[in-house]
């Protein structure tokens, strides 16, 4: 079976640019959730999505926005980019709603640079 | 505020011999934690979790320790060996958001031949 899967796996853009990255959850999960990993530094919490509804938001500024479609991937887009910004964005997939014994598993990683 | 952490960034340990990774927490609302590995250009893998109920949960050569008074969790790894080589992750999950995973920084793991 795929697991979650994620495109592009590396972008450049420019500051001021916007982005969107894609996510594909596995097949039957209902659940996206997104992630920001900056070099040195574990996973943050950026959305979850369940069942085409967000969920939950991290500490991130408007200028993230993300959405769930009918087949259940997710889009995330980000606004206005910053330096700030260069991380690997991960997204992750769960049956239902990824709380507790609920596993979030991990796509590859979207690795943006901004300059 | 960093709720997750992970003090040690880097551990190594000779094949074989045990590896015990450790992550400490301060929100004594979390109720579920996980471990998770990854190597270079992949992301996280899921590896093994326990829920605050429990003291102890094992899966192989891998093994959770969670000490609650000390809001303290290990992983061990019996034995190790040189595929275990990969950065490991601490992440919790609590009552109040159960569905967002607060990662500690992560712990570099090289198993030498």
């Amino acid at each position: 079976d795929a697991g979650v899967t994620q495109s592009p796996t590396h972008l450049i853009k420019t500051r001021g640019q916007h982005v969107t990255l894609r996510c594909s959850p596995i097949s039957g999960h209902k659940s996206v959730s997104w992630y920001q990993q900056v070099l040195g530094q574990g996973p943050q919490f950026i959305f979850q999505y369940y069942e085409k509804e967000e969920r939950g938001r991290g500490n991130f500024p408007d200028r993230f926005s993300a959405r769930q479609f009918p087949n259940y991937s997710s889009e995330l887009n980000v606004n206005a980019l910053l330096l700030g910004d260069s991380a690997l964005y991960l997204c992750a997939s769960s049956l239902r709603n990824g709380a507790g014994t609920d596993t979030q598993y991990f796509g590859p990683g979207t690795r943006l640079t901004v300059l | 505020d960093q709720q997750v952490k992970q003090n040690s960034p880097s551990l190594s340990v000779q094949e074989g011999r045990i590896s015990i990774l450790n992550c400490d927490y301060t929100n004594s609302m979390f109720d579920y934690f996980l471990w998770y590995k990854k190597y270079p250009a992949e992301g996280p893998t899921f590896l093994i979790s326990i829920s605050s109920i429990k003291d102890k949960n094992e899966d192989g050569r891998f093994t959770v320790f969670l000490n609650k008074s000390a809001k303290h969790l290990s992983l061990h790894i019996v034995p190790s060996q040189p595929g275990d080589s990969a950065v490991y992750f601490c992440a919790a999950s609590g009552m109040d958001s159960s569905y967002k995973l607060i990662f500690g920084s992560g712990t570099r793991l090289l198993v030498r031949p």
